[in-house]
């Protein structure tokens, strides 16, 4: 569902180790998806993206996994740097009478420890 | 390129006052989506804009918040008789039909 004022889960993970940030998604007619990353201060910014005919795709230092059985999302993050610290959302797009919605999931605090 | 601008970027405003927050999304984009966001938590939806019009306006919390999009450009958030409950960033994203939507900065609306 929408992502109404719910208190964000945090992540602590130790730098140079690879986070695993998980998002469960709400629309099984969804067929794109992208996570974004928001700094303190600052509006959210593109990541990296997925369509559904997918279920993997790879950036730099980043993974996105697409599990549409159990409209489940991930984000790896490799040799997690102190840079990397953000809130994460997840985003999914779909259709309804002919436009397109953006849905964002509850977002999850990325805390690296040096 | 130019990327989604919002202002002001900082609005104190008393309560009872109407405040007006301005978005001018990326040239050529159709697609047009207000968010707000209390300190510390996650994206509420508000509502979207496909060209001039708004096919969902689901999320508007009251009827003291409006919003229109003229030219299919620039978008106005209107909240009338603003309380304190209404402080919070006020994000602004656009996107072409069916892509990206990248956000502004934000407005942040502190009701005093």
């Amino acid at each position: 569902g929408e992502s109404v004022g719910l208190h964000l889960p945090t992540l602590s993970v130790q730098e140079g180790d690879n986070s695993i940030i998980n998002c469960a998604y709400s629309n099984s007619a969804s067929d794109y998806f992208i996570w974004y990353k928001q700094e303190s201060g600052k509006g959210p910014q593109f990541i990296i993206d997925i369509r559904s005919n997918m279920d993997k795709r790879q950036g730099q230092r980043v993974t996105v996994l697409l599990n549409k059985t159990v409209k489940h999302l991930s984000l790896q993050i490799a040799a997690t740097q102190p840079g990397d610290s953000a809130v994460y959302f997840c985003a999914e797009n779909f259709s309804v009478r002919g436009t397109y919605k953006y849905i964002f999931g509850t977002g999850t605090r990325l805390k690296v420890l040096a | 390129g130019a990327g989604v601008s919002q202002s002001p970027s900082n609005k104190v405003t008393e309560k009872g006052k109407d405040v007006e927050l301005r978005c001018d999304p990326i040239s050529g984009h159709t697609a047009l989506y207000w968010y707000r966001q209390s300190l510390g938590q996650g994206l509420e939806f508000l509502i979207y804009f496909q060209g001039n019009s708004a096919p969902d306006k689901s999320g508007l919390p009251s009827d003291r918040f409006s919003a229109e999009r003229t030219g299919g450009s620039v978008s106005t958030l209107t909240i009338q008789r603003t309380q304190q409950e209404d402080s919070a960033v006020y994000l602004c994203a656009s996107s072409l039909l069916a892509g990206v939507a990248y956000f502004g900065p934000g407005t942040r609306l502190t009701v005093l």
